[in-house]
């Protein structure tokens, strides 16, 4: 079946840090990739997400690009805040559903950002 | 922002007990969903609800649970009789129509099955 695995954590680092954090899948079908994050106390919010080989994803300075070639969907930032600060979450949908979306996450990762 | 839903945010009960948890998720959203995470595993797919069934289950979810739109607003999950091991962050999700992709999450209820 689909999985999502992504690097062990937690990650550590200091303001104005560059991120990298790595997601690889595995899936039957062509998915859609997402990261979803979840500040503390909060729900799992949709950070960015791509559809197709190639397209890359951003939103508030992450970004992240569907590479079909290495089954791999990376988040990257190129400068880190304190209130990055959250659990970073990789997930694939199976596009080919048509009752709605069964998301498949991988472990997430805790990112601490200290001042 | 409009928001999903999710009570109580901690719910303890004892093995063998009923719960219920609830959650109201986006007004003019159609697709529903339940998903958990028991402490240090990965969030995982419980079950898809539209148009007042059940599109789609995993296999975590057996015949101890069940879903419910009791009325125009709220989304429920019954657990009929807990074991230890459905201890975990249970959340609810919702999405629409024209972006099924998008899910919006509650912040959870923890359940606690002493």
């Amino acid at each position: 079946g689909d999985s999502v695995t992504q690097m062990e954590g937690p990650v550590t680092l200091s303001e104005e840090a560059f991120l990298t954090i790595n997601c690889t899948y595995t899936a039957t079908g062509y998915p859609s990739l997402f990261w979803y994050v979840q500040y503390p106390g909060e729900g799992l919010q949709l950070l960015l997400k791509a559809t197709k080989a190639d397209d890359k994803g951003s939103n508030k300075g992450f970004e992240a690009t569907y590479r079909k070639e290495t089954t791999s969907f990376h988040l990257e930032k190129g400068s880190v805040q304190v209130s990055d600060s959250a659990v970073y979450f990789c997930a694939l949908s199976d596009r080919r559903r048509t009752s709605g979306s069964r998301l498949t996450f991988g472990e997430g990762t805790q990112l601490t950002v200290n001042p | 922002e409009p928001e999903v839903t999710q009570t109580p945010s901690h719910q303890v009960t004892q093995m063998g007990q009923e719960v219920i948890l609830r959650c109201v998720p986006i007004s003019n959203h159609l697709y529903f969903y339940w998903y958990r995470q028991i402490l240090g595993q990965k969030v995982e797919f419980l079950v898809s609800f539209y148009n007042n069934e059940i599109s789609e289950k995993s296999e975590i979810f057996d015949d101890q649970f069940s879903v419910e739109r009791p009325d125009g607003s709220n989304f429920t999950l019954k657990i009929r009789s807990t074991k230890l091991e459905d201890s975990a962050m249970y959340f609810c999700a919702s999405s629409d129509r024209d972006s099924t992709e998008k899910l919006f999450f509650g912040s959870g209820t923890q359940l606690s099955v002493l």
